[in-house]
């Protein structure tokens, strides 16, 4: 089974702190997402990779960059941590095949940061 | 514009009742998948079914059955004779899918809550 491991279960960092998520797959997928869940707002994409150091903005971009070096690794980072960015981040991976239907998602356990 | 919509907010039902979550959806692309995922409390994302836009059959697996009609764009999925474990946050979402082979993002709705009484 393809595995997606989040680093960290629970973080908690100052206001002003940078802050790494980490996320490693074992399954040589093309594309590694971050996304934020927050109550009532669903699962919302704040950044993504479909190659190594290629990135692109998701939905909700500010006060995040990311980092893929590696295949299997995308790191999010936050420059300076707001308590606004308290909330459950989740990573994920994927890939697909054109023409033939194939077609894998899998997401990691996540990590709920709290920003003091 | 891309939108996935789950205007139910929080379900509860009696174990053994059945129970039917609403997904509706919006897109302008001609080929895209949709997915349900489970959050249990301990928060990992579980994947429930993926389901390519040309295909509309309905799926059953086990006590659990999915309902595809492209005419309403909606995917809604029953859950029969509901127990305890089926207690969680449901996601429907969707993903434009590109056969260029390119993001897959995936577009969430907001989430249903189901509560199973025993």
């Amino acid at each position: 089974d393809v595995k997606v491991t989040q680093s960290s279960r629970y973080l908690v960092k100052r206001t002003g702190e940078k802050v790494f998520l980490e996320c490693v797959q074992d399954m040589d997928h093309e594309n590694m997402f971050w996304y934020r869940q927050d109550p009532g707002l669903g699962l919302r994409l704040i950044y993504f990779s479909y190659d190594v150091k290629m990135k692109e903005k998701g939905d909700i971009p500010e006060g995040y960059s990311v980092s893929r070096e590696k295949k299997e690794r995308f790191s999010l980072i936050l420059e300076s941590a707001s308590t606004n960015q308290t909330s459950m981040y989740l990573c994920a991976s994927s890939f697909s095949l054109a023409g033939t239907g194939k077609y894998g998602y899998t997401f990691g356990s996540g990590t709920r940061l709290t920003v003091v | 514009a891309q939108k996935v919509t789950q205007a139910q907010t929080e379900i509860s039902v009696v174990e053994k009742e059945d129970v039917t979550l609403d997904c509706v959806y919006e897109t302008r692309d001609t080929t895209y998948y949709l997915f349900w995922y489970k959050q249990p409390p301990s928060g990992e994302l579980v994947f429930l079914i993926r389901r390519n836009s040309f295909d509309e059959q309905n799926e059953i697996s086990g006590r659990y059955s999915w309902n595809f009609q492209k005419s309403t764009s909606s995917f809604n999925f029953t859950i029969t004779a509901s127990q305890v474990v089926d207690s969680a946050v449901y996601f429907c979402a969707l993903s434009p899918l590109d056969y260029g082979g390119a993001t897959n993002k995936l577009i969430f709705g907001t989430g249903t809550l189901l509560a199973v009484q025993p």
